[in-house]
């Protein structure tokens, strides 16, 4: 079975300083994780994956996620917030072995960038 | 718009009707599922097909609910005999291989009344 937790349901931040919204998964396996925002009455829009390699992942819009094996993380992280980026964040995780490719998400976590 | 598209966006119907809803995945990916997200929950697995063949349902995926991709493109989701607790956003999402990235549609709210 797999599962992922994001602890906070919200996170606030000023603009122009750093954010991290924070994401932990259980899988069996391997894991390959996944970052996705989702705007007001959207879909979700992909932002970043670790699959394999390096654990520092850089995706859209100048995030990225560091992927920790030892602590089963992948925080989601930006060195400095802008207020377009308030949103709702999912983190979500399949096991590398799961040929099916079933996603498995996180409760989400808004974060909200104020000027 | 070469994206994943989901009709329609909105739809409201009365309790024991049936619905239909349509997703046309990006065209050359081969891998389709379907989720479903309630308000304030992330979203749900419901059902994949590699090509038109359905490999995996959840089971959450209840008798009333049907999903056929017969051509091995676009897809179809039908509720029979709908609820109140059928009632939330219903995701479509397409990939091109195992371990790529899945590409979501914007969603069809159902709504039952």
């Amino acid at each position: 079975a797999q599962s992922v937790a994001q602890p906070e349901d919200q996170v606030n931040v000023a603009e122009g300083n750093p954010l991290t919204v924070k994401c932990t998964y259980s899988v069996s396996g391997n894991p390959y994780l996944f970052w996705y925002v989702q705007y007001p009455n959207r879909g979700l829009q992909f932002l970043l994956k670790y699959i394999t390699g390096d654990n520092l992942v850089k995706g859209s819009y100048g995030f990225e996620a560091e992927f920790n094996k030892s602590q089963t993380s992948f925080h989601l992280k930006k060195p400095s917030a802008l207020v377009s980026d308030s949103a709702l964040y999912f983190c979500a995780v399949r096991e590398a072995n799961n040929a099916g490719n079933m996603l498995t998400f996180g409760g989400g976590t808004r974060l909200m960038v104020k000027p | 718009d070469t994206g994943v598209s989901q009709n329609p966006r909105h739809k409201i119907t009365k309790r024991g009707q049936n619905v239909t809803f349509r997703c046309d995945p990006i065209s050359e990916h081969n891998r389709l599922y379907w989720y479903r997200q309630t308000l304030g929950q992330g979203p749900e697995f419901l059902t994949y097909f590699q090509n038109e063949a359905q490999l995996e349902k959840s089971r959450l995926l209840s008798d009333r609910f049907s999903a056929e991709r017969p051509k091995g493109s676009f897809s179809t989701l039908e509720i029979q005999r709908t609820e109140q607790g059928d009632s939330a956003m219903y995701l479509c999402a397409s990939s091109l291989a195992w371990d790529t990235e899945a590409f979501f549609g914007q969603g069809t709210r159902l709504t039952v009344v």
